[in-house]
């Protein structure tokens, strides 16, 4: 099992360019979520989906758009990229039935993405 | 959401147990308390989870005090590789749908 997946591991952009982070997981897991990593500090939740067609926005939602046509695939769409928008962003995924209470995380290892 | 109370940091020795404490006072009835590590340039790997009884896994112990306030997370004989930082984390009731992390605490260990 690869687990998640996140593509790129790395990506520079310049400011106001759109791209799409990409997270993959091969687990049949219904949780998919996306983080952002700030230095020094812990992680802070943009957006989560619950199953195939479902999206909900966590604490730091604006700049970004996602989707979930797919289980497998939930990719973070930066619509116009920003400064404050340089950060490690983490992918994550948890196998749900209903309640995610006494489940675990699986993380992606990371994109790094820089915004000059 | 409830929150949870770490130290900035700790201390270890390699091979010898450590105790990483966390305290959450607010803590309702239902809500889990989880812990997660992330390894330098890594993402957060879980490391174990429990509601009301101590718990044991391969990586670690989870020591709950009976009131539930605090909870305990006990590495039995760390390693250079256990250098990480320890998220101790409340997944809220009723559906636990946002993993809510704090900075975390620092595990230094020497060798």
């Amino acid at each position: 099992n690869a687990g998640v997946t996140q593509t790129p591991k790395f990506q520079v952009l310049k400011t106001g360019q759109s791209m799409t982070l990409q997270c993959a997981q091969d687990m049949n897991h219904e949780y998919m979520s996306w983080y952002r990593q700030d230095p020094g500090m812990g992680l802070r939740l943009i957006h989560y989906s619950v199953g195939a067609g479902i999206t909900d926005q966590g604490e730091v939602p604006n700049g970004y758009n996602v989707s979930r046509s797919t289980t497998e695939d939930f990719p973070l769409r930066l619509l116009s990229a920003a400064p404050s928008q340089t950060s490690v962003y983490f992918c994550a995924s948890s196998y749900s039935k209903g309640s995610l209470m006494n489940t675990e995380a699986f993380f992606g290892q990371g994109t790094r993405l820089t915004v000059v | 959401d409830a929150k949870t109370t770490q130290p900035n940091s700790m201390e270890s020795n390699e091979e010898e147990p450590v105790h990483l404490p966390c305290n959450h006072s607010t803590i309702s009835g239902t809500d889990y308390i989880h812990w997660y590590r992330q390894l330098p340039s890594q993402g957060p790997e879980y490391v174990i989870h429990g509601l009301t009884s101590n718990v044991n896994n391969r990586m670690a112990s989870l020591a709950i005090a009976e009131d539930r306030k605090s909870s305990t997370l006990i590495l039995h004989r760390a390693t250079l590789r256990d250098a990480a930082v320890y998220y101790c984390i409340l997944r809220d009731a009723p559906y636990g749908n946002k993993l809510v992390f704090g900075a975390g605490a620092i595990l230094r260990v020497k060798s």
